[in-house]
């Protein structure tokens, strides 16, 4: 079974980059039909998709996240990582690595890692 | 952009009612809508993609319909596990979820 696992920091400073990775285990980053990306939820808001990555290396950006946004593969780790610069307190949220397999239809979530912006 | 509206934003229910959740698109999108649920503390759901299409392991009492502009998730007989919160999604947009109460 699938599962994927965010790590990285909680507290991120204002103008700083927040770096988050994604750890898959149970299948390959590398399947053709998969694609691995992030989603975010502010507290008590709702969902708001940022970015996604295929193994081919092709990737997709939210359009009003795009200048601040980059995501990455590790296939050697079977990892993914998402950089956002320019913080603000806007970007404090609830963190989601998740897999879709086409047209954005998102089958498998992680459980999700609060990042807080604050000095 | 297009922008996707749900209604309602919340909806008041009681076990075994039938329930529609309404989401319409700012410009057709053809088929190309999921539905969502999600739990307080928990990731979301996966419940319906491609507009009408069950995904593995939901229960047949979720079903969803629409193309172009206008598309509805209906729960035939509300479950007291169903109590959630419900988001629909074209391409990189969502919803603003509709929250589902007793």
């Amino acid at each position: 079974q699938l599962q994927l696992q965010e790590s990285g920091p909680g507290l991120v400073k204002p103008s700083e980059t927040l770096s988050l990775t994604c750890t898959v285990s149970g299948g390959s980053i590398s399947s053709s039909g998969s694609y691995w990306g992030w989603i975010r939820q502010p507290p008590g808001r709702g969902l708001e998709w940022i970015a996604s990555i295929h193994y081919s290396g092709r990737t997709y950006y939210n359009p009003s996240l795009k200048s601040r946004v980059s995501i990455s593969l590790d296939t050697s780790k079977n990892q993914f990582s998402l950089k956002l610069s320019s913080v603000t307190d806007a970007d404090t949220a609830v963190y989601y690595c998740a897999r879709d397999t086409g047209n954005y239809r998102t089958d498998s979530w992680g459980q999700g890692t609060l990042v807080t912006v604050s000095s | 952009d297009i922008q996707m509206t749900q209604s309602p934003s919340s909806l008041s229910a009681s076990v075994g009612d039938r329930v529609t959740i309404t989401c319409r698109a700012s410009q057709s999108i053809s088929r190309f809508l999921h539905w969502y649920q999600q739990k307080p503390g928990k990731a979301p759901n996966l419940l319906i993609f491609d507009a009408s299409s069950l995904q593995t392991g939901v229960p047949s009492r979720f079903s969803g319909s629409g193309s172009g502009t206008d598309f509805t998730l209906t729960i035939s007989s509300l479950q007291p596990e169903d109590f959630a919160t419900y988001y629909c999604q074209q391409s990189y947009s969502f919803g603003q979820g509709t929250r589902l109460e007793i």
